[in-house]
């Protein structure tokens, strides 16, 4: 079915280790973003990505590494993992449509991530 | 972006419109007004954009000032699935990577 998916949706983990959370897309959208949501908080931006091989840093970058050496794949990896990353983690897509019309962001599920 | 600011949370009874307010006096002249949602447990979900008239597609109506500092979202009908909380952005639309700035938004819940 198309759409924004993301795996594993539950994960637990200990400190130290390394952990990858997965996003795939299937409309080829060229944005791909990946948020965190802490209990009670809005989203904060990690990491976002323009195209293939191109990625950037957004607001809470320290931690994680992202990747995109497919359009419609961004996987996110905490190398080692400590407690303040147990969050809910949502992945998101976009697309430019030219025209000044606007390119609203699709969500994914979610991954909830805890690490002991 | 802009800051925004919204109530907590409101109640609205079932069947009834709901209109969630929201300030964002210091919005600048090339920033939109976005709203999302976000059912418990579940991604945000896009809902309606402006940037300076009035809009309204399935899901609700947007209202925006004639000075634009601040917007109303209404959902005409509210439903016991519109419970969830929604959130007022402002942004600039002059590139996709531009990220969306979550604040508290408001949560609504809708009672039978």
């Amino acid at each position: 079915d198309a759409g924004i998916t993301q795996s594993p949706r539950y994960k637990i983990t200990e400190t130290g280790r390394q952990v990858t959370l997965m996003c795939h897309q299937t409309w080829s959208h060229s944005y791909m973003f990946w948020y965190r949501q802490d209990l009670g908080h809005g989203l904060r931006l990690i990491y976002y990505s323009a195209a293939a091989d191109i990625t950037d840093k957004g607001e809470v970058p320290d931690g994680y590494v992202v990747s995109r050496s497919k359009t419609e794949n961004f996987p996110l990896t905490l190398e080692s993992a400590t407690r303040s990353q147990t969050s809910v983690y949502f992945c998101a897509s976009s697309e430019w449509r030219g025209g000044g019309h606007s390119y609203e962001q699709y969500f994914g599920p979610g991954t909830r991530l805890t690490v002991t | 972006d802009a800051k925004t600011t919204q109530p907590t949370s409101m109640d609205c009874a079932e069947g009834r419109a709901a209109n969630l307010p929201c300030n964002h006096s210091t919005i600048s002249g090339n920033e939109y007004v976005y709203w999302y949602r976000q059912i418990h447990s579940q991604g945000p979900q896009y809902i309606i954009h402006g940037l300076k008239n009035n809009e309204t597609n399935e899901m609700a109506s947007l209202i925006i000032t004639e000075d634009r500092k601040s917007s109303t979202l209404i959902l005409p009908h509210a439903t016991l699935r519109d419970t969830a909380v929604y959130y007022c952005i402002v942004r600039a639309n002059n590139n996709a990577g531009n990220m969306l700035t979550f604040g508290g938004g408001t949560r609504l819940m809708v009672k039978p």
